[in-house]
């Protein structure tokens, strides 16, 4: 079976602190992605990676940076994390560029204070 | 403007109700069509995907697309308590290296 895997459900983290989420896909997908899902905005994309070291900014890269490391994991940072980065983190992966279907996690919640 | 546009919502139906959900887009470079369903606490999950203009039928579901609109539909059948959800509609171009949503529209089928 398909497995996205977000390594926190709900995180509560301190103004300033660098933040890491982590996605973990058993697929061997090329494609994945960072969004962050607000109500009334919906998804927004952060950054997504085509290949392993490879990035591209998304929407809103603004105070986030990634990293792929591995084909199969791909981490988001939150350099300084501030208030107004409160929401629900979703990452995706898809097969190639050829595919339509991308799989999502279950999101992470993240609350900073 | 957004690029894809998407009515929040909330929708309640009686059950057994026709449901018709929409969005409309603003790039018309977009070739590919989704909808995911979202339930709560849930990551989002392909429903259907449409390409270029026609419709698609898969049991209950029907994804409409009119590309000289720039509008597409989702149409619920027979609806049922376990259809309530967050409906999302999604685009790619012809790549899928980004995939741009809707806000997404919660729909709450009534028992």
């Amino acid at each position: 079976d398909v497995k996205v895997t977000q390594s926190s459900r709900y995180l509560v983290k301190r103004t300033g602190e660098k933040v890491f989420l982590e996605c973990v896909q058993d697929m061997d997908h090329e494609n994945m992605f960072w969004y962050r899902q607000d109500p009334g905005l919906g998804l927004r994309l952060i950054y997504f990676s085509y290949d392993v070291k490879m990035k591209e900014k998304g929407d809103i890269p603004e105070g986030y940076s990634v990293s792929r490391e591995k084909k199969e994991r791909f981490s988001l940072i939150l350099e300084s994390a501030s208030t107004n980065q409160t929401s629900m983190y979703l990452c995706a992966s898809s097969l190639d560029g050829m595919n339509t279907e991308a799989f999502f996690g279950q999101g992470t919640r993240l609350t900073v204070v | 403007q957004k690029e894809v546009e998407q009515d929040p919502g909330p929708l309640s139906v009686p059950e057994g109700a026709i449901v018709s959900l929409n969005c409309t887009y603003s790039n018309s470079a977009f070739q590919y069509f989704m909808w995911y369903r979202q339930y709560s606490r849930k990551g989002p999950e392909l429903l259907m995907y449409t390409y270029s203009s026609g419709n698609k039928e898969d049991g209950r579901f029907t994804a409409q697309v009119d590309k000289s609109s720039k509008y597409i539909s989702l149409f619920i059948r027979d609806s049922q308590p376990s259809d309530s959800a967050t409906y999302l509609c999604a685009m790619s171009l012809y790549n899928f290296n980004k995939f741009y949503f809707g806000s997404g529209t919660k729909l709450n089928v009534k028992p």
